[in-house]
This record gives structure tokens, C-alpha cells and sequence, in this order.
């Protein structure tokens, strides 16, 4: 199956840092990708819209000079946390979409724990 | 604006039984509807979907209802077992699971009791 891998699984750093966390399709190759943040007890926000080889588009809400995406290539998207802050640590989770046979089906990766001190 | 909710947040079966969870959703261009399966610190877990386009589709112990008319889809687990415990979330989007991003309801805890 569709196997879609983060990197790293989680990070600590200080306030005023930037974290950036990868996100690869291991099989497949993926022309959209998707992030997604969580808090504890709530449910997945959309944030971001990962297109290769384009800007990404952001939801309402969501500043892109924050959180930087970058799409280079089939299987890579890298959401960058820009000056981070206590208030940015969530569990940031991708997704991509297989998208062959009209199956439309969008699988997670295993998410990144975010600590900002 | 438009959400897709849940209306138990938690619910508590004995192994074996059957469990239903259920899903509303407001906005009625959905033309996509998933199940998903989160364990704690994971990420969510493909289940099973289904379109607009119909009203039932059956898994390996699973099976997504939904009900258009009223809005409304339901997840059923056969036979529940331990590993069956996590957080369910309906997702949805309207025009497809490839080109949009899935809008999440608030999830609802299963646990399994022994």
C-alpha cells in the first residue's frame, strides 16, 4: 500500500528557532500534498495545500511567511516552521494522494511532535 | 462556515459487539466521505470511503452508511476487538479525496472493554 514517511518523528527546540520536518511518498509518487496540524484532544486542521512545482496554497488563517512549503520534487514536501513559538507546538501530520485508478485516497504519515520551549 | 461533526465523543463497547459511529456533516456539495483511525502520537489510518454516488460500502469488518438526505454517515464495526480502540474521524471533501484537502470532524474515542 501507499506508504508516506515524516521526518522527524519529533523535535524540541527554542522559541525564535526554525524547525523544518519532511514529508515523503515512498512508493508512489505524489503530485499533491497536504499538511495538517493537530492539538491534543482536536481534530486535523487543514493548513496547507503542497503543489510540486508551484506555491502552495494556504488555508484562511494560516500565514505563509510562517510556514514555509516547499514541493520539489514527486516525493518531497518540507513544511518549514519559521520563528518558532510556544504557541506553534502541535503535532503536524502530511498526507498524500496516490491518485491512480480514481481512487482518491489520501494517507498520513506518522506525524511530527513539535516543543517549542 | 461549513463542518463536518460527530455526535458522541466517546463511546464504550464490549469486545465482540458491534460498534456504530456516527458522523454529521453540514455542507452538502460533499462528494467524498472517509473514515479515518488515529492511535495515540500516530497518524490517522485509512479505513474505508465512499461517494455521493451511493449508500453503503462494505470492508473487512467494516461499513460506511451514508444518508445523504439527512446529511449523515455512520462508521459500523463488527465484532470489535482491542486493537479496534483509537479515535475515529469522518472526513470530508467536496471534490474529492486527490485535489482537496479533507475538512475533519471533531472524533470520537472507541474503547473496547474487555
Amino acid at each position: 500500500g501507499a506508504v508516506v514517511s515524516q521526518h522527524p518523528s519529533w523535535v524540541i527546540c527554542k522559541s525564535g528557532t526554525s524547525v523544518k520536518i519532511e514529508c515523503r511518498s515512498l512508493d508512489f509518487q505524489a503530485t499533491t500534498m497536504f499538511w495538517y496540524r493537530q492539538f491534543p484532544k482536536q481534530s486535523l486542521m487543514l493548513m496547507a495545500t503542497s503543489n510540486e512545482g508551484s506555491k502552495a496554497t494556504y488555508e484562511q488563517g494560516v500565514e505563509k511567511d510562517k510556514f514555509l512549503i516547499n514541493h520539489a520534487s514527486l516525493t518531497l514536501s518540507t513544511l518549514t516552521v519559521t520563528s518558532a513559538h510556544p504557541e506553534d507546538s502541535s503535532f503536524y501530520i502530511c498526507s498524500a494522494n496516490e491518485g491512480r485508478l480514481l481512487r482518491e485516497t489520501q494517507y498520513f504519515g506518522p506525524g511530527t511532535r513539535l516543543l517549542v520551549l | 462556515g461549513e463542518s463536518v461533526g460527530l455526535h458522541l465523543p466517546t463511546l464504550s463497547v464490549q469486545e465482540g459487539d458491534n460498534s456504530i459511529i456516527n458522523c454529521a456533516y453540514s455542507n452538502s456539495a460533499s462528494d467524498y466521505f472517509i473514515w479515518y483511525k488515529q492511535e495515540s502520537g500516530k497518524g490517522p489510518q485509512f479505513i474505508i470511503d465512499i461517494r455521493s454516488n451511493m449508500d453503503k460500502r462494505q470492508g473487512q469488518r467494516v461499513t460506511v452508511l451514508l444518508n445523504k438526505t439527512v446529511k449523515h454517515l455512520s462508521l459500523q464495526i463488527a465484532a470489535t476487538q482491542p486493537g479496534d480502540s483509537a479515535v475515529y474521524f469522518c472526513a470530508e471533501s467536496p471534490l474529492g479525496g486527490g485535489a482537496d484537502g479533507l475538512t475533519f470532524g471533531k472524533g470520537t474515542h472507541l474503547i473496547i472493554q474487555p
